[in-house]
C-alpha cells in the first residue's frame, strides 16, 4: 500500500498565482486533513473532512479552500498565494474523526510563494 | 483545550534507552496521550497512544503516570534512524471539530 499520497511534492508560486495540493489514500479511511508546517511552530491544522461530502476549517482556513472530492482524495487550493504561506503541507487520513484511531501523514509538499 | 509541554530538545547514546518526558497536566478524564515522531523531510509517523495504563508496541513503550498529568515515551534500544522530532499530543475532541494539536516536540538527537 501507497498510505497517503501527496503532489506535487516541491512547488514555486509568484505572489498571487494559484495551485492546487493533491492528496489521495489508499487506507479506505473516511477523515482526511491538511496541516501546515512552519519553523519554531508545530503542526496547525487548515481544513478537515470528517466524511466523504464534508468540510471543515481548522485552526489557520484563511486563504484556503478545499474540495472533497471522493473518499480517497482531498485537495488544498490557494487562489491567490501569497509570501505568508510559503510552508511544508501535510496531508492526513484516519479511519474515523471521533474514534482514536492514528492519523497517517504523507511526505509533505514543500511549497514557497515569492 | 489540554496542552502538552516537552524539553525542546535531548540527546541519547546509541543502544542506550531514550526516555521522553511530556507534561499535561490539565488533561481532561476522557482524553488519550499520542506520540507521534517526524524524521527530517518526512511526514509525522505514529507511534503509540493510550489513556491510563502503560502501552508497549513494537516501537515503543508509553507510561501514564496514575494521576495522568505526564507521560513518558521509552524507546528501549535507540539507534541513529531514531533521530526525530517526537511529538506528545492529547486528543481534543469536542463533536465534530475532533482534532490533534501538535505543539513544537523534542529533538531526540541518537549519538553514535
Amino acid at each position: 500500500n501507497a498510505g497517503v499520497t501527496q503532489t506535487p511534492k516541491f512547488q514555486v508560486l509568484k505572489t498571487g498565482q494559484s495551485m492546487t495540493l493533491q492528496c489521495a489514500q489508499d487506507m479506505n479511511h473516511n477523515s482526511m486533513y491538511w496541516y501546515r508546517q512552519d519553523p519554531g511552530m508545530g503542526l496547525r491544522l487548515i481544513y478537515y473532512s470528517a466524511s466523504e461530502g464534508t468540510t471543515d476549517k481548522g485552526e489557520v482556513p484563511n486563504g484556503y479552500n478545499v474540495s472533497r472530492l471522493n473518499k480517497r482524495e482531498f485537495s488544498l487550493r490557494l487562489e491567490s498565494a501569497a509570501p505568508s504561506q510559503t510552508s511544508v503541507y501535510f496531508c492526513a487520513s484516519r479511519v474515523l474523526t471521533g474514534d482514536r484511531s492514528p492519523l497517517h501523514f504523507g511526505n509533505g509538499t514543500r511549497l514557497t510563494v515569492t | 483545550d489540554a496542552k502538552t509541554t516537552q524539553p525542546p530538545s535531548m540527546d541519547c547514546a546509541e543502544g542506550r534507552a531514550a526516555n521522553l518526558p511530556c507534561n499535561h497536566s490539565t488533561i481532561s478524564g476522557n482524553e488519550y496521550v499520542y506520540w507521534y515522531r517526524q524524521i527530517h523531510s518526512q511526514g509525522p509517523q505514529y507511534i503509540i497512544h493510550g489513556l491510563k495504563n502503560n502501552e508497549t508496541n513494537e516501537m515503543a513503550s508509553l507510561i501514564i503516570t496514575e494521576d495522568r498529568k505526564s507521560s513518558t515515551l521509552i524507546l528501549p534500544h535507540a539507534t541513529l534512524r531514531d533521530t526525530a522530532v517526537y511529538y506528545c499530543i492529547v486528543r481534543v475532541a469536542r463533536g465534530a471539530t475532533n482534532k490533534l494539536i501538535f505543539g513544537t516536540g523534542t529533538l531526540l538527537a541518537v549519538q553514535p
